[in-house]
């Protein structure tokens, strides 16, 4: 069965500081991978998403980026965090075919002080 | 106009009552449709597909109408462990990485 891995559970990093996050699929081969950011009391917003190896589409212009070096790895950037980029994290895949559902890791909650 | 609306809530409904929540969205070419639960500060687990001709899953019944554009969940004999936040999910046709979340229907059962 396919499995989704993401670290670390929680985060609390300076205002300035880099940042990575790393997720990790396991039982599938090309997944589309995504990266989602939940705010407090909001809703998700799709961050990157990404349909092969190198492959990465951005949906909101941000000071994060991602990178995906292997085909079921997917990775989320920043060279300096806002406080604005605090939030829960979530990373997601689905497979290559219509009317497939997405499946989520546990996330990470960052916080930036 | 959003791309997927749902009522915020919160919903609170004593145990055993039948409650139900819709979302409608934008854009007629969507193909795809889901209902997810969040737990709070969990993340987001996928609940039901919803499909054309209406699907039930025990307690839970999604229906889709695609002529008004809005998905509905009917949770009937509702329990305690239901409390969740539901997220409504829409994919457009061919757009698998389009994925819109709803912002959720928060529900909470009261004893």
């Amino acid at each position: 069965s396919q499995t989704i891995h993401q670290w670390p559970a929680t985060l609390v990093q300076p205002v300035g500081s880099p940042l990575s996050l790393e997720c990790t699929v396991e039982g599938t081969s090309n997944p589309n991978l995504y990266w989602y950011r939940q705010a407090a009391g909001r809703g998700l917003q799709l961050l990157f998403y990404s349909v092969g190896i190198g492959q990465i589409s951005s949906e909101v212009p941000q000071n994060l980026s991602a990178s995906r070096p292997q085909d079921r790895q997917f990775i989320l950037s920043s060279k300096k965090l806002l406080l604005s980029d605090s939030g829960f994290y979530l990373c997601a895949w689905s497979v290559h075919r219509d009317n497939s559902p997405l499946h989520f890791g546990n996330g990470t909650r960052l916080t930036v002080t | 106009r959003k791309e997927v609306e749902q009522d915020p809530g919160p919903f609170n409904v004593p145990e055993g009552a039948t409650v139900a929540f819709n979302c409608t969205y934008s854009n007629s070419a969507s193909q795809s449709f889901f209902w997810y639960r969040q737990d709070c500060r969990k993340e987001p687990k996928l609940l039901m597909s919803v499909y054309s001709s209406g699907n039930e899953d025990g307690r839970f019944t999604a229906q889709l109408n695609r002529a008004s554009q809005y998905i509905s969940l009917l949770i009937r004999d509702s329990k305690l462990s239901d409390s969740a936040t539901y997220l409504c999910v829409v994919t457009p046709s061919g757009g698998y990485q389009k994925v819109t979340f709803g912002i959720g229907t928060k529900l909470q059962v009261i004893p």
